[in-house]
């Protein structure tokens, strides 16, 4: 049921690019990005709703296929300050309840 | 989005004692979950804090064990019972406003740093 991110971990340069999966075996209505830095809490990042619509924070964009029930998430030119670990996570609406399952993760570290 | 902030930020504990966490929310929220976090490891939903009436269970987490209350709609307690070391994890709180749709955004809590010896 927990989405799978790949890869697990991936080391970067200053300036390199690099793409983040998000994998799901149920259907998906909308993905949420999140990072998390060392010893904090995730903040969030952005939504990816249905339509393969695509959206952008700094240089970190994301797209959605419904039908792969896959995100993917891009970040272009990297820098410093996007190491940190990212999650997607996805909402699970029930009869009454909700609640909101996370990738296993995917570990950035960007070098200088 | 909503301030929330935790108590305590950490703590170090002692096997077959309890440890009460707390989460405030500056403004009201609909939903308050709690989650644990293992080290190097991702986010794992204890429970959801329902306001007013018992916390609904994820499988494998059981009320004895995580006792949750909700008594209105900005605060919420975690109480951690009977500790042993593998307890040792950061907790975390985490709030929604929820419109039933599938934009409704978590944001997090600092967590909750416990360490069981």
């Amino acid at each position: 049921q927990q989405p799978v991110q790949s890869p697990q971990a991936v080391i970067l340069r200053e300036g390199e690019d690099a793409v983040i999966n998000c994998s799901s075996s149920k259907a998906l209505y909308s993905v949420h990005w999140y990072r998390q830095k060392h010893g904090e809490a995730p903040v969030f990042l952005m939504i990816l709703l249905k339509g393969g619509e695509q959206k952008g924070h700094e240089k970190i964009s994301a797209s959605f296929n419904e039908k792969k029930q896959q995100s993917s998430l891009y970040l272009t030119a990297s820098q410093l300050s996007y190491s940190g670990t990212y999650f997607c996570g996805t909402p699970h609406l029930g009869s009454g309840t909700y609640k909101y399952i996370f990738g296993t993760g995917t570990r950035l570290k960007v070098l200088a | 989005s909503a301030v929330i902030s935790q108590k305590p930020s950490r703590d170090i504990c002692q096997r077959g004692t309890s440890l009460t966490i707390q989460c405030q929310v500056d403004s009201q929220v609909t939903m308050m979950f709690w989650y644990r976090q293992q080290p190097g490891q991702s986010l794992t939903l204890i429970a959801t804090a329902n306001q007013g009436s018992e916390a609904t269970y994820e499988s494998g987490f059981v009320i004895d064990k995580f006792p949750i209350s909700r008594p209105n709609l900005t605060f919420s307690t975690l109480t951690v019972s009977n500790m042993s070391p593998e307890d040792s994890s950061i907790y975390l709180c985490s709030v929604a406003n929820l419109s039933g749709r599938a934009t409704d955004t978590q944001y997090f809590g600092p967590g909750t740093r416990l360490t069981v010896l």
